[in-house]
């Protein structure tokens, strides 16, 4: 099956600092990929799309400013979380579709904590 | 319904019993629905993708029924092994013009040797 990578997969920083986060599609290319997070004992929900070549789209309630969507290549899309806060504090997974419509691939996810 | 919820939270069956557990999604926004199987520390791995009433899809010993009409899907396993033991998380697509997902909080399964 397809593959997806993310990195770092644990990070632990200072309140105030920024995050990077990179997700790649390892064997395929996507021209759309999603970001997602989760809470502790909550579902995955969906922060934003990330489209190759253009603006994300975010969903309602998450600021575009905080969280920095940025999809260069066909195989890469980063998501930076700025000034980061405790409340920041979560996991995020990214994930891939092999086309519209199809299966999707998730990466590992990245534990973000933030003292 | 309004959201995806999943059914039963948590799971704990012996090795060899055979377990199912419940997906519901709004029926009257829907495209397709998608299970996936997390293990701990691991990629959340596809299982299967249905998009029409009364599909049934199997692989291995785990197969899946999918009911349009009153929104909700079964996921089985058959002669559980403590390899099985994970998250299984379902996730509803609500349109054919994006792959947005909405996910369901999941069905932790431990499967006891």
């Amino acid at each position: 099956g397809a593959v997806v990578s993310q990195h770092p997969s644990r990070v632990i920083c200072k309140s105030g600092t920024s995050v990077k986060i990179e997700c790649r599609s390892l064997d395929f290319q996507a021209t759309t990929m999603f970001w997602y997070r989760q809470f502790p004992k909550q579902s995955l929900m969906l922060m934003a799309t990330s489209n190759e070549g253009s603006k994300a789209t975010y969903e309602q309630g998450v600021e575009k400013d905080k969280f920095l969507i940025n999809h260069a290549s066909l195989t890469l899309s980063t998501l930076t979380v700025t000034s980061a806060h405790p409340e920041d504090s979560s996991f995020y997974i990214c994930s891939a579709p092999l086309g519209p419509g199809q299966t999707q691939y998730f990466g590992p996810g990245t534990r973000l904590l933030v003292l | 319904i309004l959201n995806v919820e999943q059914s039963p939270q948590s799971l704990h069956v012996q090795e060899g019993d055979s377990t199912n557990f419940t997906c519901s999604f709004p029926s009257s926004n829907f495209y397709a629905l998608h299970w996936y199987r997390w293990e701990t520390a691991k990629s959340p791995e596809a299982l299967f993708v249905m998009t029409l009433n009364g599909d049934e899809k199997k692989k291995g010993r785990i197969s899946a029924t999918l009911n349009t009409k009153e929104g909700y899907s079964y996921l089985y396993i058959k002669g559980s092994q403590p390899e099985d033991s994970a998250t299984y998380l379902c996730a509803s697509a609500p349109s054919y013009n994006t792959d947005k997902l909405i996910f369901g909080t999941g069905t932790r399964l431990q499967v006891f040797p």
